[in-house]
């Protein structure tokens, strides 16, 4: 079974610029996650779909942030214009219903702000 | 007050130790506990799920909960060089999304 892909992973840009992230969860799971990370702090969630339903945006800085998943499979996330501390690893998760406390996590895109 | 604390070490043990890894949550209502391994430069991976009080065993590792004092640990029993790695504790609680902490860096002395 193929793990969650993501690309790129590693992408550097300067202050203000625009960057969007890919994700592609297990076939068959039907929720996806997008975490950030900062360097030494846990994840965090930004967003999370159940299917290509919003589940919960609740930490997502909307002015900024954007993600999708039209067709309930893929995903992407976008930062609209980065800032320096948008610099961290941003990961990919999914869960199938019937394991939905297990989350299987993607490699990440660690973005670097300059 | 952090929602999930941990203490950020490191805590380091010679191999063949017993290694023990604290966590408290602010969340009284939080249902469901968790362990994650994190290598350097790696994703998180789950190691240990632990839903009622008391202990949990799989091989070397064991996950202990005490919901009364809102405190879980996970010990780690025969510690290799190749446990050496970030275990972070998550926690499920009344908003219904994992809340991580920051994570215990583990080193095991050869």
């Amino acid at each position: 079974e193929a793990g969650v892909a993501q690309s790129p992973r590693y992408k550097i840009i300067e202050k203000r610029q625009s960057v969007a992230f890919w994700c592609n969860p297990i076939s068959g799971h039907a929720t996806l996650y997008w975490y950030q990370q900062i360097l030494g702090q846990g994840p965090k969630l930004l967003i999370q779909f159940q299917n290509n339903g919003v589940v919960d945006d609740s930490q997502l800085p909307k002015d900024r942030f954007s993600a999708e998943r039209l067709k309930g499979v893929d995903s992407t996330l976008k930062i609209q214009p980065a800032k320096l501390e948008d610099s961290a690893v941003y990961l990919c998760a999914s869960s199938s219903p019937r394991g939905a406390d297990t989350q299987y996590f993607g490699p990440g895109t660690r973005l670097t702000v300059l | 007050q952090k929602e999930v604390e941990q203490n950020s070490g490191p805590l380091s043990v010679p191999e063949g130790a017993i290694a023990s890894l604290n966590c408290t949550y602010s969340d009284r209502v939080s249902q469901s506990f968790f362990w994650y391994r994190q290598y350097s430069g790696k994703s998180p991976e789950l190691i240990m799920s632990i839903y009622s009080n008391g202990d949990k065993e799989d091989g070397r590792f064991t996950a202990q909960l005490n919901k009364a004092s809102q405190y879980v640990s996970l010990l780690i029993r025969d510690s290799q060089p190749s446990d050496s790695a970030t275990y972070l504790c998550a926690v499920r609680g009344s908003s219904y999304k994992l809340i991580f902490g920051s994570g215990t860096r583990l080193l095991v002395r050869p």
